[in-house]
């Protein structure tokens, strides 16, 4: 399963709601997660089955859609937000992630 | 607090073996799936493949060829190896904990990565 993202990057401002849109190639249900990683860190979890927060994330965060279309929303930007994000899906095998979306200062 | 940590050679030479080894601490290995992803310098992130604590592997078809997991339960570790290796494979390398929580997976516990780099 191709796994596509979009925007690849984007510049926002905090207090912005950024908005991420991950594509899968074929229906992959709500099979899907999405990572934040920041530069020099391992990815961290923030939204697994495509919309369940993880235990610990802050409510800004938010993820939704089914199928093959999938959006990862953050309401209010904070300054720790400045990141990559992946989603992956966990429908079948292999796993695959996205490319990423970059979410840098504006 | 579960943590996980990677350890191996930094620097591995062409056509040798990469091979890594992720220590559990803070929880057993028992009863869950171990993951190992890896990402280029500056690059995405690509699944390598799985290991359950019986034993039981999946591994990334485009990989699959050079790729062995193991487990050892009694020291709470499991491993990878990379045979055959290139500068593609310079990579860092990371060690999950997959957990699947309402028929959902996870990957809520990694490692700190290391950067293996392939050169002579």
């Amino acid at each position: 399963i191709q796994m596509t993202q979009s925007p690849s990057s984007l510049s926002a401002s905090v207090g912005d709601r950024v908005t991420i849109t991950c594509r899968a190639s074929l229906a992959i249900r709500s099979d899907l997660g999405w990572y934040q990683q920041k530069s020099g860190k391992a990815p961290i979890l923030l939204i697994y089955g495509a919309s369940i927060l993880q235990s610990g994330v802050p409510s800004r965060f938010s993820g939704s859609g089914s199928g093959t279309n999938f959006t990862l929303t953050i309401n209010s930007l904070q300054p720790e937000d400045f990141a990559t994000y992946y989603c992956l899906q966990d429908y079948n095998y292999p796993r695959t992630f996205g490319p990423g979306t970059k979410v840098e200062v504006k | 607090q579960v943590q996980l940590q990677e350890s191996g050679p930094g620097l591995v030479k062409p056509s040798e073996t990469l091979s890594l080894t992720c220590t559990v601490s803070g929880g057993s290995i028992s009863t869950y799936y171990w993951t190992w992803i890896r990402q280029v310098p500056g690059k995405g992130l690509e699944w390598i493949g799985f290991i359950y604590y019986s034993g039981t592997t999946n591994y990334n078809p485009s990989l699959k060829s050079r790729v062995t997991m193991s487990v050892d339960t009694s020291k709470n570790q499991f491993s990878l190896n990379l045979t055959s290796v290139t500068a593609a494979d310079t990579a860092m390398y990371y060690c999950a904990r997959r957990v699947n929580i309402a028929l959902h997976e996870t990957l809520d516990y990694w490692g700190q990565g290391i950067l293996v780099t392939v050169s002579s």
